[in-house]
């Protein structure tokens, strides 16, 4: 699986829109970029995924460049429960199930008031 | 819909004891993953589970074994523990085929502390 680049922290101010930043510049063709989430102490949550189209969903949108070299996680209205660890990772899905995610060390995003 | 299971919550070994964990998956899921996070550390892929098969592995010592149930249930056994293996293990499932989407579903974590 490609590996990912991504910041290490990063603050934003309540009720801004966040934007997370990945850098996946060895992805394949057939590989998905998956996000999830870890807020302190509890099992990561998943947020978002998509292969080449921009996707939307209740929690976020994900934005995919044209190359699918990086892409960015948008949490559009931020709140303080959004403050959390979040990972981006690169997969090959097959249908056969995530053989092994890995985790990088992911962002930490801080949500200020 | 119950989500992913995991016993018990905390657990304090010594050096040298053994370790077993327990998941229980979400209904209708058959893929079980063991994941460790150490403190301050990312989640690192322990093991793989589907169909009561050990599917993939990760980079870890043979101390670390589990198996899963026919039930899909795990148990993760962490033998001769190490001081290092203090950390978080998280258990994570999924459906297989064609409801699989990718979307990894974690337990909340077991706690374990080496002394």
């Amino acid at each position: 699986d490609a590996k990912t680049t991504q910041p290490t922290s990063m603050d934003c101010a309540e009720g801004r829109a966040a934007n997370l930043p990945c850098n996946h510049s060895t992805i394949s063709g057939n590989e998905y970029v998956y996000w999830y989430r870890q807020i302190h102490s509890q099992g990561p949550q998943y947020i978002i995924h998509g292969l080449k189209n921009n996707e939307t969903n209740e929690m976020a949108s994900l934005i995919i460049t044209e190359d699918r070299k990086s892409s960015t996680l948008i949490l559009p209205h931020a709140t303080l429960r959004d403050t959390a660890v979040y990972y981006c990772i690169v997969l090959m899905y097959s249908g056969g199930g995530a053989d092994g995610l890995t985790f990088g060390k992911g962002t930490h995003l801080i949500i200020q008031p | 819909e119950a989500g992913v299971t995991q016993s018990p919550t905390h657990l304090i070994k010594t050096r040298g004891q053994q370790a077993t964990l327990r998941c229980s998956p979400i209904s209708g899921h058959t893929s079980v993953y063991w994941y460790q996070q150490a403190l301050g550390l990312g989640l690192q892929f322990l093991l793989w589970y589907d169909e009561g098969e050990e599917r993939n592995r990760g980079n870890f010592p043979p101390r670390f074994s589990g198996r899963q149930f026919p039930n899909y249930s795990s148990e993760l056994n962490v033998n001769a523990l190490e001081l290092e293996d203090s950390a978080l293990y998280l258990c994570a499932s999924s459906p297989m085929g064609t409801l699989n989407t990718g979307e990894l579903f974690f337990g909340e974590g077991s706690r374990l502390t080496v002394l």
